[in-house]
C-alpha cells in the first residue's frame, strides 16, 4: 500500500542557516511530489512540485530535489527566515489517483 | 478565480450528534477531496469525489460519508460524532484528478469541529 516518511518531525534552525526535509515513499509508481506549507490557523499551500521527469526543480530559496531510484525526495531552503516558520507536508500522487501525506514537519527559525 | 470555500468555519457539537460540512471548489474543478487534520495524525485522507461519484476513499469508519453535486460542490457527513472527531476538516479541489494524480490541489480553509 501507499506509505509516505518524513523527517525529522521538528527542525530549528537559526536564521539565515538551509533547512532540509526528506520524505520517502513505498509506490514505485508515483510521479508527482508537491510540498505544502501550513502556517498556524491556516490552510496549506503549495510552495513547489516536481513531477517524475524532472530530478530538481528550483523558485527562488526553495528547491526540490527527486531520486526515483531510491524513492526519496528533499525540500531544501536556504537562507531561512523567521516567516518560513511553519509546518512542511511533502506528499505524493499518481500511483492512487490520490495524494498521500507525509506527517509533516514543523520548522521553526529564530532570528 | 475565487479559491476553494468551506462553510462553516467553525462548529461545535456534543457527543452522538450529526454533523454536515459544505466545500465550494474552484471554478472549472470537478474533483473534491477532503481531509482530516488533528494534531496527532497529520492529514488523513478521507475520500475524493469526482462528478458526483466517490472515486477513492480512505480507512475511516462508515459514520463518515460524503456526497458532490452536479455543481461540484461536496459536502460531508459525520454521524453519531465521537469526541476524537474533533478536528480541522480541509477540503481540496482539483481539476479532474486525473493525469496520474499530477494535477495541483488546492486546500480551503477547513472548518473546525469540536466535539464535547
Amino acid at each position: 500500500g501507499e506509505n509516505v516518511e518524513q523527517h525529522p518531525s521538528t527542525l530549528s534552525v537559526q536564521e539565515g542557516d538551509s533547512a532540509v526535509i526528506k520524505c520517502t515513499y513505498s509506490d514505485s509508481a508515483s510521479n508527482y511530489f508537491p510540498w505544502y506549507k501550513q502556517e498556524l490557523g491556516k490552510r496549506p499551500q503549495l510552495i513547489i512540485d516536481i513531477r517524475s521527469n524532472v530530478g530538481e526543480k528550483k523558485d527562488q530559496r526553495i528547491a526540490v530535489t527527486l531520486n526515483k531510484t531510491a524513492k526519496h525526495f528533499s525540500l531544501h531552503i536556504t537562507e531561512t527566515q523567521p516567516e518560513d516558520s511553519a509546518v512542511y507536508f511533502c506528499a505524493v500522487g499518481g500511483g492512487y489517483n490520490k495524494l498521500i501525506f507525509g506527517a509533516g514537519t514543523r520548522l521553526a527559525v529564530h532570528p | 478565480k475565487a479559491g476553494v470555500t468551506q462553510t462553516p468555519r467553525y462548529l461545535i457539537k456534543t457527543r452522538g450528534q450529526q454533523v454536515t460540512l459544505s466545500c465550494s471548489p474552484i471554478s472549472g474543478h470537478r474533483s473534491v477531496s477532503w481531509y482530516q487534520q488533528t494534531p496527532g495524525q497529520g492529514l488523513q485522507f478521507l475520500f475524493e469525489y469526482f462528478s458526483e461519484t466517490q472515486r477513492n476513499k480512505g480507512n475511516f469508519p462508515g459514520r463518515f460519508s460524503g456526497r458532490q453535486f452536479s455543481n461540484s460542490r461536496s459536502e460531508m457527513n459525520v454521524s453519531t460524532l465521537e469526541l476524537g472527531d474533533s478536528a480541522l476538516y480541509l477540503c481540496a479541489s482539483r481539476k479532474t484528478g486525473i493525469s496520474g494524480g499530477q494535477e495541483t490541489q488546492y486546500f480551503g480553509p477547513g472548518t473546525r469541529l469540536l466535539v464535547l
